[in-house]
């Protein structure tokens, strides 16, 4: 079945540090992809999204591009703050799927000042 | 009310127990989902529940997990004879029909212990 793999964490970063978090996923059909992200004691909010292939999907500095070719959503920010620690999830959708969200396994991402 | 309501936030329970978890959809809202998230696991996904549509199940991990949704609104995750590996943050999320799949909200969850 379709699935989404990301990178371990915890990820540990100085402020002002460029961060990558690396998502790959497998699926048979054509997924809209999204980058979910949850701060401490908070639930889960949508980052970003992109729904085709070459699409770039951004929001509060963030960005990933969807690449079909290397079935990949990666998650980068050039500048990161403390005020991003969180968790993050990439996940991705498909009509196959009924509706539903398949999620990866979470990345935890640390900003020290 | 404003967001998806989860109750309780918090629950201990002792290994063989049964637990019920709740979630209050957002009003209008005729989707619901459950998810787990454990650690080491991310965000498991359990059932979904799509208006008056059979719902889908076929993210429970055993039969000592079930989900009812009683008109159309509330939703109640039973686990029977709780075990340890159960411990798990339970989310619920809703969103309204033909909403697209980003327009989910979801609850803070329900940290389940089971010791």
């Amino acid at each position: 079945g379709d699935s989404v793999t990301q990178m371990e964490g915890p990820v540990t970063l100085s402020e002002e540090a460029f961060l990558t978090i690396n998502c790959t996923y497998t699926a048979t059909g054509y997924p809209s992809l999204f980058w979910y992200v949850q701060y401490p004691g908070e639930g889960l909010q949508l980052l970003l999204k992109a729904t085709k292939a070459d699409d770039k999907g951004s929001n509060k500095g963030f960005e990933a591009t969807y690449r079909k070719e290397t079935t990949s959503f990666h998650l980068e920010k050039g500048s990161v703050q403390v005020s991003d620690s969180a968790v993050y999830f990439c996940a991705l959708s498909d009509q196959n799927q009924g509706g539903k969200l398949i999620f990866g396994q979470g990345t935890e991402l640390s900003v020290k000042p | 009310g404003a967001g998806v309501s989860q109750s309780p936030s918090n629950k201990v329970t002792e290994k063989g127990k049964d637990v019920e978890l709740r979630c209050d959809p957002i009003s209008g809202h005729t989707a619901l989902y459950w998810y787990r998230q454990s650690l080491g696991q991310g965000l498991e996904f359990l059932i979904y529940f799509q208006g008056n549509s059979a719902p889908d199940k076929s993210g429970l991990p055993s039969d000592r997990f079930s989900a009812e949704r009683t008109g159309g609104s509330v939703s109640t995750l039973t686990i029977q004879r709780t075990q340890q590996e159960d411990s798990a943050v339970y989310l619920c999320a809703s969103r309204k029909a033909g909403a697209r799949l980003e327009k989910l909200f979801f609850g803070s969850g329900t940290q389940l212990s089971v010791l």
